[in-house]
């Protein structure tokens, strides 16, 4: 199956908001509230930031949310600081014997 | 607190064999799904491979099948990948991922090891 369709980049300055789209289909993204969405630094290993859409784990900042529309999932990153610069994947689950597809991932850049 | 420590990557010749390891504590591992998902160098997340919380069921990506085999054992609250027939598009970190069943979220991963296919 292909992967979820994010940009390759989004920026913006310290402060503002920033929104990362994920768009696919609806035997993934569209047909379940199973979308996650993980933060990866460099050399890092990838940190889950939301699950299900729009839950939070535990002592990951309310700045960060998610939502859908559709076919498209969003995290939205509010208050923008220095430190949200990294890549960002979603996921989703699909209705294949695979469960799981990722995003090909958005690099933030912190202005 | 949930730990995830993988080993076993290194320099391999293609064709050539590794197996890998993910070594869990903190949280009960013989209930959790497992993944395997690896990275290429500068490129994107991609689902390798699962098991389930007992192993008698495993799934693997297209690029893999037939080459990779994924198991655990839970006595020792670890998980294995073993690669044979190594390809240079093997080349990747490879990262091991817990897993919430319901929703297929990777909620812990291991910190990655890094396998080089080259001659």
């Amino acid at each position: 199956q292909s992967a979820l369709t994010q940009p390759a980049s989004v920026s913006g300055s310290p402060g503002q908001s920033i929104t990362i789209s994920c768009t696919g289909t609806s035997s993934d993204v569209g047909g379940y509230n199973y979308v996650s969405w993980y933060q990866q630094h460099p050399g890092k290993a990838p940190k889950l930031m939301i699950y299900d859409v729009s839950n939070r784990p535990a002592g990951v900042s309310n700045r960060f949310s998610g939502s859908k529309s559709g076919n498209t999932a969003s995290l939205t990153i509010s208050g923008l600081q220095a430190e949200d610069e990294a890549d960002y994947y979603c996921s989703s689950y699909i209705s294949s014997s695979t469960l799981v597809v990722f995003g090909g991932g958005t690099k933030l850049t912190v202005l | 607190e949930v730990q995830l420590v993988e080993s076993g990557g290194g320099l391999v010749q293609p064709g050539g064999s590794l197996r890998l390891s993910c070594a869990a504590s903190g949280f009960t591992f013989s209930s959790y799904w497992m993944h395997w998902v690896r990275q290429a160098p500068g490129k994107g997340l991609v689902w390798v491979s699962r098991i389930n919380s007992d192993g008698s069921s495993t799934n693997y990506a297209d690029s893999v099948k037939g080459r990779f085999t994924i198991s655990r054992d839970n006595a020792k609250n670890t998980l294995y990948l073993q690669m044979n027939s190594l390809r240079a598009e093997d080349t990747a970190v490879y990262y091991c991922a817990r897993v919430e069943m319901a929703t297929i979220t990777h909620d812990y991963w291991g910190q990655g090891t890094l396998v080089t296919v080259s001659s």
